[in-house]
């Protein structure tokens, strides 16, 4: 398996642009999440899917971000508008959920820088 | 809600040294205790994870302790080597959620 797959690995764009990052995850499993990582803050959750619904997405900062997931193979994360202050690298993951503890897999994660 | 700590921030050894992270967390109902590798500009590796009714567990020369009455686990790395330098980070884990710790960057002095 190619694990789970990011893109783009690097995105550089100017505050007030809209930014889309995708995500596939590791065939068969049924939950996706979304992180970003700082300095600052470390790793934090943004958004958790099981079987593609949207389950927490209190981690999501602010209106200007939105998740989708319209397949078990594909994910994205959009920012609208974009701002300097969204600067961070953002990590797709996934796992089989079955209730009890299993590993989560990350991606190579999109390092995003907003001017 | 949860918080995870880890300490100290950063670590330095030579070369062959046996040596222990720590990381503690403040609620002790978790589902399981995880430590993730990560490596500069890539995403993490899990390496171990201890259920919340283990005590440990081992992966080569990687031990990981779990003691829920303390807040506490612990990742023994025996005799170190300059590839395992990287950032390790454990993560306490509710029914989905994982609560990350910042992470320990180790150095190993070849």
């Amino acid at each position: 398996d190619a694990g789970v797959i990011q893109s783009p690995r690097h995105e550089v764009t100017e505050m007030g642009q809209e930014v889309t990052l995708r995500c596939k995850p590791i065939s068969g499993h049924n939950s996706l999440f979304w992180y970003r990582q700082t300095m600052m803050r470390g790793l934090e959750l943004l958004i958790y899917f099981n079987n593609n619904v949207p389950i927490d997405d209190s981690g999501m900062p602010e209106d200007r971000f939105s998740a989708k997931m319209p397949n078990a193979s594909f994910s994205t994360l959009k920012i609208q508008p974009s701002e300097p202050r969204d600067s961070a690298v953002y990590f797709c993951a996934s796992s089989f959920h079955s209730g009890e503890g299993e590993k989560l897999f990350f991606g190579s994660g999109t390092q995003l820088s907003v001017l | 809600k949860q918080e995870v700590t880890q300490i100290p921030a950063a670590l330095s050894v030579p070369e062959g040294e046996n040596l222990v992270l720590n990381c503690s967390f403040t609620d002790s109902a978790i589902y399981n205790l995880q430590w993730f590798r990560q490596d500069p500009g890539k995403g993490l590796t899990s390496l171990l994870l201890i259920q919340s009714s283990q005590r440990e567990q081992t992966s080569g020369r990687l031990n990981a302790s779990l003691d829920k009455s303390s807040g506490r686990s612990t990742l023994y790395i025996a005799a170190s080597q300059p590839g395992d330098s990287a950032t390790y980070l454990c993560a306490g884990a509710g029914s989905y959620q994982l609560t990350f710790g910042k992470g320990t960057k180790l150095s190993v002095i070849p």
